[in-house]
């Protein structure tokens, strides 16, 4: 079974730009969850999406933004880059009471 | 707000010692997780403990809940180097809190 896949696995962009992140989940698994994490914030939950449906935000501005589409798979979008966007940005899937199930994170540096 | 807090956040070990780490939570929750995560790699799910008093156990690692005290451990026991990496424990209430994360080191 294909684990989580997350495209780009790097990226770098100056401020001001923007980026969309790509995230295919597990076959079946309809919950999508995105985490920002950094060495001095760890990791933080920025959204999760079910069935098409933004089902949680965490509190970070509306800069991040994300989707998700009927076959399950996620995108994250970030709008006018700033320097501390520079993180390792994750994606999960899960089923219902099931663990997350992570991808390898597209590391997205920001000059 | 769910609060999640690990200690110690930092824990540097001989092998062939035990240890704990502790990870307590703020709000009312029934579904806890533990994983682990090596430099540079992506999170791998340890543990998923569900109900008051689970335990559950994988080789040297052991995991429990208390979710009366908001408390669960995660146990080693006669720690081996290759147990060395970031072991983070994550709380469910609405959504997936993480804690901070500890970074174990066991020195050979």
């Amino acid at each position: 079974k294909a684990g989580v896949t997350q495209t780009p696995r790097y990226l770098i962009k100056t401020r001001g730009q923007q980026v969309t992140l790509s995230c295919s989940p597990i076959s079946g698994h309809r919950s999508v969850s995105w985490y920002q994490q950094t060495p001095g914030q760890g990791l933080q939950f920025l959204f999760e999406y079910f069935s098409e449906t933004q089902r949680n935000k965490g509190n970070f501005p509306g800069r991040f933004s994300g989707r998700q589409f009927s076959n399950s798979r996620s995108e994250m979008n970030v709008s006018t880059l700033e320097l501390g966007d520079s993180a390792l940005y994750l994606c999960a899937s899960r089923t219902g009471n099931g663990p997350q199930h992570f991808g390898d994170g597209t590391r997205l540096s920001i000059l | 707000e769910l609060k999640v807090e690990q200690n110690p956040l930092f824990l540097s070990m001989q092998e062939g010692k035990n240890y704990t780490i502790y990870c307590n939570y703020s709000t009312t929750s029934d579904r806890l997780y533990w994983y682990r995560q090596d430099p540079g790699k992506s999170l791998e799910s340890l543990f998923v403990l569900l109900s008051n008093g689970a335990v559950k156990q994988e080789g040297r690692l052991m995991a429990s809940l208390d979710t009366k005290a908001r408390l669960s451990t995660l146990h080693i026991t006669a720690a081996v180097h290759d147990l060395s990496a970031t072991y983070f424990c994550a709380v469910w209430r609405d959504k997936i809190i993480f804690g901070k994360g500890t970074r174990l080191h066991i020195l050979p």
